[in-house]
């Protein structure tokens, strides 16, 4: 049984580019949730996916986007990128939406934006 | 506005010694507490977790209290090891949302 994978590691893009994050959900799993993580604070909730389906969004504009593909992985988009974008971005899969169900994350994607 | 609050950005015990990781919230509406830990370049991985109905939950060397009069919840670790030194994080959850909503962190260190 594989973990959760995320790629790439690192990542470095300028101001106004646009990048994509892979994620690659835990076998059996059927739900993904992304995070940012700024340094020093802890995960912030971007959105979840739910058999293909956005099943909720935390606080950020819509230039965040993704998308989960009929394997379960997922891609984190986002355009128009900011300073304020840099952080360590992280993916949790799970079998279910719920506290109940154990996230299971990735190392996270590491994005520098200068 | 934080919902989830970690005061403490850091902790330091000695081996064999008891840890005590803080936590406060301000949403009675949470229905389950989660703890997670992190080491360096991994991503946060699952310790124990807590109903919003029940006290205390054990684990071996950790248990989670919870106090919802106070809002507040902590995770003991007894005996503390140096390879539980890391971050941990603590997390709140709804049923209605379904977002894990995270603090701050609390990097423990774990001394010989």
């Amino acid at each position: 049984e594989t973990g959760v994978t995320q790629s790439p590691t690192h990542l470095i893009k300028t101001r106004g580019q646009q990048v994509t994050l892979r994620c690659s959900s835990q076998s059996g799993h059927n739900t993904v949730s992304w995070y940012q993580q700024a340094l020093g604070q802890g995960p912030q909730f971007i959105f979840q996916y739910y058999r293909e389906e956005e099943n909720g969004r935390g606080n950020f504009p819509p230039r965040f986007s993704g998308l989960q593909f009929p394997n379960y992985s997922s891609e984190l988009n986002v355009n128009a990128l900011e300073l304020d974008d840099s952080a360590l971005y992280l993916c949790a899969s799970s079998f279910g939406q719920g506290g109940t169900d154990t996230q299971y994350f990735g190392p996270g994607t590491r994005l520098t934006v200068l | 506005d934080q919902q989830v609050k970690q005061n403490s950005p850091s902790l330091s015990v000695q081996e064999g010694r008891i840890s005590i990781l803080n936590c406060d919230y301000t949403n009675s509406m949470f229905d389950y507490f989660l703890w997670y830990k992190k080491y360096p370049a991994e991503g946060p991985t699952f310790l124990i977790s807590i109903s919003s109905i029940k006290d205390k939950n054990e684990d071996g060397r950790f248990t989670v209290f919870l106090n919802k009069s106070a809002k507040h919840l902590s995770l003991h670790i007894v005996p503390s090891q140096p390879g539980d030194s890391a971050v941990y994080f603590c997390a709140a959850w709804r049923y209605q949302g379904g977002k894990l909503i995270f603090g701050q962190g609390t990097e423990l260190s774990v001394k010989p």
